[in-house]
Parts: C-alpha cells; structure tokens; sequence
C-alpha cells in the first residue's frame, strides 16, 4: 500500500522558518519526481515545488521561490521542504505528492497543517 | 503562466443524473511530443485530493467507469455518469505542460 505521511507541520511566528518531511513507502520513491501542494484554508490547491528524481533539478512558483527548498533522500524515501521567512499567506495544509513520469499526481499524502501568525 | 478556469463553481446533481464540468486553459496543453498535459482530481470532504483521470482521458487505476474525460488542446470535460452520493466534493483540473504548474480554481459537487 503506497503511504505518504507528511509531518512537521504547526504554528510558527512571521518571519520564522519551518521544515516539513514526508516519508514515502509502498513504491520506488527513487524512481518518481516529488511535489509538494498545498491549500489555505477553504480554498483551492497550489502547487509549491518539484524535485527530480535525483534531486538535482527543483522548481518553485514565484510566491515561494527564494523562501522555500525542496529536498529528498533517496536512501530514506523522504522529502522535505524547508520554509524561510514565512508569511501570513503561507498558511496552508501542506501536502506531499508523487508525480509519475507521464506527469500526474499519482500519489497525495494526509497533510500537514502549517499556521504563520503571531 | 497558464491559466486554468474551471465552470461552474458549484454544481447540484439528482442521485442518478449526469453533470459535466468544464477546464479551460489560457494556453494550449498539447506537448509537441503529441501528449496533453490534463489531469483531473477529487478532493472529498475532509480528505487528500486522488487522481481520477490522467493525460485527458484516461482513467485512473481503481477509479469507477462512470468518470470520463473529453477535450483536446485548451478545452476540457469531466463527466460523471450516474451520480453517486459518494462522488459530492470539489473537482480540480490542473495541467503539466509548464511550470508554474496551475490548477483550476475547483469545482464543488452537491447532491440534491
């Protein structure tokens, strides 16, 4: 069964930086590009970042580009998503995603809840 | 960046009726290599979104035959068949042709 748990998620102060992981099992994580997507509250879902299957190519949207990096580790099934400087508006469920070669979400995590206020 | 509209915003569907939901893109989606880059969602209430339809059309492992999905270049439908009370949340597009990757602003089903 594929898993996707996402945690490191919670309250944290404007300004401040947090870091989110994901372990993955129940497919070869190697082998699958990895996002990370989230939803503030009562809203609609945004893409946040993409990691190669490497790790050695990442892409952001301009509203995190600069503040967030996304990593992984291959040899612990994991990712992860730094988060620097962090505002109000990136208050959000933040969810780990599996993206097939064919590019698609094949895979969505739980979701960790990630609230920046003071 | 592309732009994703999806219509309507809310749908309200009989048990047993069809709905259709329309994806539009500001750009087409169609990569030179000859594959579109739509894909379809289902984000139930309180749950992770889960793929439902892949690259238009195809439907995803495990997801019922009363999905389909239409469309070509910058105009998209999901239909579903024979509404199901299991079927009421919101509904996204999003497309992969391009970074930013953008979703649609999500389409929610309602049983009446």
């Amino acid at each position: 069964e594929v898993q996707l748990v996402e945690s490191g998620g919670g309250l944290v102060q404007p300004g401040r930086s947090l870091k989110l992981s994901c372990a993955a099992s129940g497919f070869t994580f190697s082998n699958y590009y990895m996002a990370w997507v989230r939803q503030a509250p009562k809203k609609g879902l945004e893409w946040v970042a993409t990691i190669s299957t490497s790790g050695s190519r990442t892409y952001y949207p301009d509203s995190v580009k600069g503040r967030f990096t996304i990593s992984r580790d291959n040899a612990k099934s994991s990712l992860y998503l730094q988060m620097n400087s962090l505002k109000s508006e990136d208050t959000a469920t933040y969810y780990c995603a599996g993206i097939t070669t064919a590019n698609w979400f094949a895979y969505w995590g739980q979701g960790t809840l990630v609230t920046v206020s003071s | 960046d592309i732009m994703m509209t999806q219509s309507p915003l809310s749908v309200a569907v009989t048990p047993g009726e069809s709905a259709s939901i329309s994806c539009r893109s500001s750009k087409s989606l169609l990569h030179s290599n000859g594959i579109t880059y739509l894909s379809w969602y289902l984000q139930r209430p309180e749950k992770s979104p889960q793929l439902l339809i892949y690259q238009i059309s195809n439907l995803a492992s495990g997801v019922s035959g009363r999905f389909s999905g239409s469309g070509s270049g910058t105009d998209f439908t999901l239909k579903i068949s024979r509404v199901e009370t299991e079927d009421v949340g919101i509904y996204y597009c999003v497309q992969f042709l391009e970074v930013p990757l953008t979703f649609g602003s999500g389409t929610k089903l309602e049983i009446k």
